[in-house]
């Protein structure tokens, strides 16, 4: 158990929909990051915030948002969505900024029908 | 964007026999690189992150070794046991601007422990 909590595991929903994906890191960690795992590609990073505040931001649409909150859990929200928008998405967290190792939460499937 | 390269795709190996794999990462621009072990069903789990040229890590039978200068990382597996069965991926991260704190993977090394 890495110590990071995603909510949910799985989501089934139609295109069009808007969903929200939930994040607790571990205790004690400041940074939490997004990454999308999908079929035909490796873990793309998509948004990491570090103690509230966005600190990277990788090849997120704009259909899609995040945000860290004083307790440092974080949200991604994932509006409009389409068929392509189906993966595996996965939060990680660590103490600080970069240069650190990752713990990652257990993901959320996603399935857009 | 920093290309990181994983060879071989996947690897079929016996119980017992070592085995080795190799990650290519732009050798300018360079911060860290990290290796992860990712079990079926499970999450990406960390081995080890490198950041200085000639840096070597073992933990058990696994150890990694990294080359800053010419852009490569290599992971030793020593023994495989079908427990070491996972895909291997590989990271790293840039030291400025947009890169500095993400990480960029690559597709990864499937291996499969025969018994």
């Amino acid at each position: 158990d890495s110590g990071v909590t995603q909510t949910p595991k799985h989501l089934i929903t139609a295109t069009g929909q808007r969903v929200t994906l939930r994040c607790s890191p571990r205790s004690g960690d400041l940074s939490v990051y997004w990454y999308q795992q999908s079929l035909d590609q490796g873990l793309q990073f998509l948004i990491q915030y570090y103690n509230g505040e966005e600190r990277a931001k990788g090849n997120i649409l704009e259909r899609f948002s995040a945000q860290q909150f004083p307790d440092l859990h974080s949200e991604l929200n994932l509006s409009s969505l389409e068929l392509g928008d189906s993966a595996l998405y996965f939060c990680a967290s660590s103490v600080g900024q970069s240069n650190e190792k990752l713990f990652f939460g257990s993901g959320t499937q996603l399935s857009v029908l | 964007i920093l290309n990181v390269e994983q060879s071989p795709q996947s690897l079929h190996v016996q119980e017992g026999d070592s085995t080795n794999f190799t990650c290519s990462f732009p050798s300018s621009n360079f911060y860290a690189l990290h290796w992860y072990r990712w079990e079926t069903a499970k999450s990406p789990e960390a081995l080890f992150v490198m950041t200085l040229n000639g840096d070597e890590k073992k933990k058990g039978r696994i150890s990694a070794t990294l080359n800053t200068k010419e852009g490569y990382s290599y992971l030793y597996i020593k023994g495989s046991q079908p427990e070491d069965s996972a895909t291997y991926l590989c990271a790293t991260s840039g030291d400025r601007g947009s890169t500095l704190g993400r990480l960029y993977f690559g597709r990864g090394t499937q291996l499969t422990v025969w018994p």
